[in-house]
Parts: C-alpha cells; sequence; structure tokens
C-alpha cells in the first residue's frame, strides 16, 4: 500500500550534536515531501520541504536529503539545541493529477536532546 | 493575520453529545483541511475544502462527521452522537493553491470523550 513510515521511534541525543532523523515511503509516485515538528499541544509546524527532482535542500541549521532509489528521506539537524526537542513527522505529497492537496504523514519521531 | 485559530482548545463531551469545532484559517488561504490526530500517530487526512466547496472526504469521516465552510473563510466539524472512539486531536491547516504540502497548522482541538 502507500505509506510512509519511519526507522526509529524516538532518537536521544546530546546537547551541540547532530541529529539525523530517517524516514521510508513506500509510494513511487509520491513527488513532493515535507517534514513537521510538533512540539507537546501544539499542531505541526512546517521546517523544510523538498520536491522530487532534487536530492538535497538545506535551511537554518537543517537539511534534507532525498534518496529516490531507495525511497529514503532524512532530516539533519545541526547542533542541536534543547528547543529540537519535539516529535517530527515526514509527509509525502503528489502534486498534480487531483491530489496535490492531501498529506500523508508517518508515525513520527520523538527528538530528545539531552543537556 | 496570527495563523491559524482552532477553538476550542479542549473539549470533554459524553458518549451521545454532538460536538462542534471551529477553524480560521489564513485569510489569504483558500484551501482548508481537516486532520485528526491520535496518540503517537501522524495526522491522518478527513476532509478538504477550496473555498466554499468540499472536494473530498477520507472514509475516515463516518456519517456522524460533517463539516461546512459556508463563506470560504471559518470552517466548522461537527460530530454528532460521539463515541469514545472518536477522542483524538482535531487539527485544521490552510494554505494556498499553489502551496504545494506546506499547509499551516492551527493548534488543535483535543476531544475527549468519556
Amino acid at each position: 500500500g502507500e505509506s510512509v513510515g519511519l526507522h526509529l521511534p524516538t532518537l536521544s541525543v546530546q546537547e551541540g550534536d547532530n541529529s539525523i532523523i530517517n524516514c521510508a515511503y513506500s509510494n513511487s509516485a509520491s513527488d513532493y515531501f515535507i517534514w513537521y515538528k510538533q512540539e507537546s499541544g501544539k499542531g505541526p509546524q512546517f521546517i523544510i520541504d523538498i520536491r522530487s527532482n532534487m536530492d538535497k535542500r538545506q535551511g537554518q541549521r537543517v537539511t534534507v536529503l532525498l534518496n529516490k532509489t531507495v525511497k529514503h528521506l532524512s532530516l539533519q539537524i545541526a547542533a542541536t539545541q534543547p528547543g529540537d526537542s519535539a516529535v517530527y513527522f515526514c509527509a509525502e505529497n503528489r502534486v498534480g493529477g487531483g491530489s496535490n492537496y492531501k498529506l500523508t504523514f508517518g508515525k513520527g519521531t520523538l527528538l530528545t536532546v539531552n543537556p | 493575520d496570527t495563523g491559524v485559530s482552532q477553538d476550542p482548545r479542549h473539549k470533554i463531551t459524553k458518549r451521545g453529545q454532538n460536538v462542534t469545532f471551529r477553524c480560521d484559517p489564513i485569510s489569504e488561504h483558500n484551501r482548508l483541511y481537516w486532520y485528526r490526530q491520535t496518540l503517537g500517530q501522524g495526522p491522518e487526512f478527513l476532509t478538504y475544502f477550496q473555498n466554499e466547496a468540499q472536494l473530498e472526504k477520507s472514509r475516515l469521516l463516518s456519517d456522524r462527521f460533517s463539516a461546512e465552510r459556508p463563506k470560504g473563510s471559518f470552517s466548522t466539524l461537527e460530530i454528532q452522537r460521539t463515541e469514545q472512539g472518536d477522542s483524538a486531536m482535531y487539527l485544521c491547516a490552510s494554505s494556498l493553491r499553489d502551496r504545494g504540502g506546506g499547509y499551516t497548522f492551527g493548534s488543535g482541538t483535543r476531544l475527549t470523550v468519556v
């Protein structure tokens, strides 16, 4: 079936280290991917996105890598800070074809940053 | 505009009662979405509006659920005859037509059915 999943449900890192959160997707038609951060009691917050015609995109302290060959997505957070502690979701979207409005989310990875 | 607003933030209701949630999207966004999120899971798509037209409803949305966006601005989600399985966080999001998937989510309404 079509789904987006995550390799690890939890990740614990030391403050200042780099974090890598992984995501696998199975829908080869997906052409747009988004990472969201969700803090307790809040809605998902957009972090960074990437289209399938790219394999890397960088933002402020974050980098998303896309490997279409193995259908794998990762989020790298540089110099992780306590404020980065949250649940991180990857989501996929297929732009065009009448379904570009629907996001499919994975289960999420809980990132804990230890001081 | 401070983002997507949802009201109430929390709702506790007895099984069998009806509840209604409201979402005010970002004013210039013409697309509005409802998602449901249970503990430990990612949000699941429920329904989508483009302006006032409801263009899709998920199979998750039983006949007890109804959503409206009467003037293409705010939206309401009503659940009739609530069941314990309806307990979840109900998230609203909005976007511009050509934004792809980078929606702006509200903080959600947490529903507890007792």
